[in-house]
């Protein structure tokens, strides 16, 4: 079975341009979350996806957005890119068990650099 | 909101000692997941605890969720090189929407040779 892919692998951006990560989750997985990994912030949580509808969103502002398809892939959107937007941009897919529980399975992450 | 501390941010080791890393919630948990993230790769499970005062043990890795549920830790015997990476401790909350993992700012170890 195929893991967590992420695309691209790394990017680098401009202040004030945009950006769109992609994320593939493992083949019946319907929860898809993102997650912003900095070294001094660790692992923040940006959003969680199902069956294509936004049921969770983390503390971050508007420009970081995010949709799900319905083949489960899912996009995240950052806009007006700003350098403290730096990071490493993971994804997470989940076999959806009892609410909340069941193990996250991440991508290699997005590395995004913004100059 | 809800926060998880995680506790120590840096443990340097010598190959062969134990190794302990702490997490707080500042809620009652439903249930805490550990995850390991070795140097530049992606985060790992390593385990889920769920019941109040549960102990699991993989080989030299030993998890406690405390009896309150609101504090857990990983306790590693006998370190070996491969143990090195940052260890994460990840907590649910209890009711309101399907919730989201929160995660401590996880305890980066390195284990001298």
């Amino acid at each position: 079975k195929a893991g967590v892919t992420q695309t691209p692998r790394y990017l680098i951006k401009t202040r004030g341009q945009q950006v769109t990560l992609s994320c593939s989750p493992i083949s019946g997985h319907r929860s898809v979350s993102w997650y912003q990994q900095t070294p001094g912030q660790g692992l923040q949580f940006l959003f969680e996806y199902f069956s294509e509808t936004q049921r969770n969103k983390g503390n971050f502002p508007g420009r970081f957005s995010g949709r799900q398809f319905s083949n489960s892939r899912s996009e995240m959107n950052v806009s007006t890119l700003e350098l403290g937007d730096s990071a490493l941009y993971l994804c997470a897919s989940r076999n959806q068990g009892p609410a909340g529980t069941g193990e996250l399975f991440f991508g290699e992450g997005s590395r995004l650099t913004v100059l | 909101g809800q926060q998880v501390m995680q506790i120590p941010q840096y443990q340097h080791v010598q190959e062969g000692e134990d190794f302990t890393t702490y997490c707080n919630s500042s809620t009652t948990l439903s249930n805490i997941q550990w995850y390991k993230q070795r140097p530049g790769g992606h985060p790992v499970f390593l385990i889920q605890l769920v019941k109040s005062g549960e102990v699991k043990k993989q080989k030299r890795l030993t998890f406690q969720f405390g009896e309150a549920k609101k504090n857990s830790s990983l306790h590693i015997t006998a370190t070996q090189t491969t143990d090195v990476g940052t260890y994460f401790c990840a907590g649910m909350n209890y009711g309101g929407s399907q919730g989201n993992l929160i995660f401590g700012k996880g305890t980066k170890l390195s284990v001298k040779p």
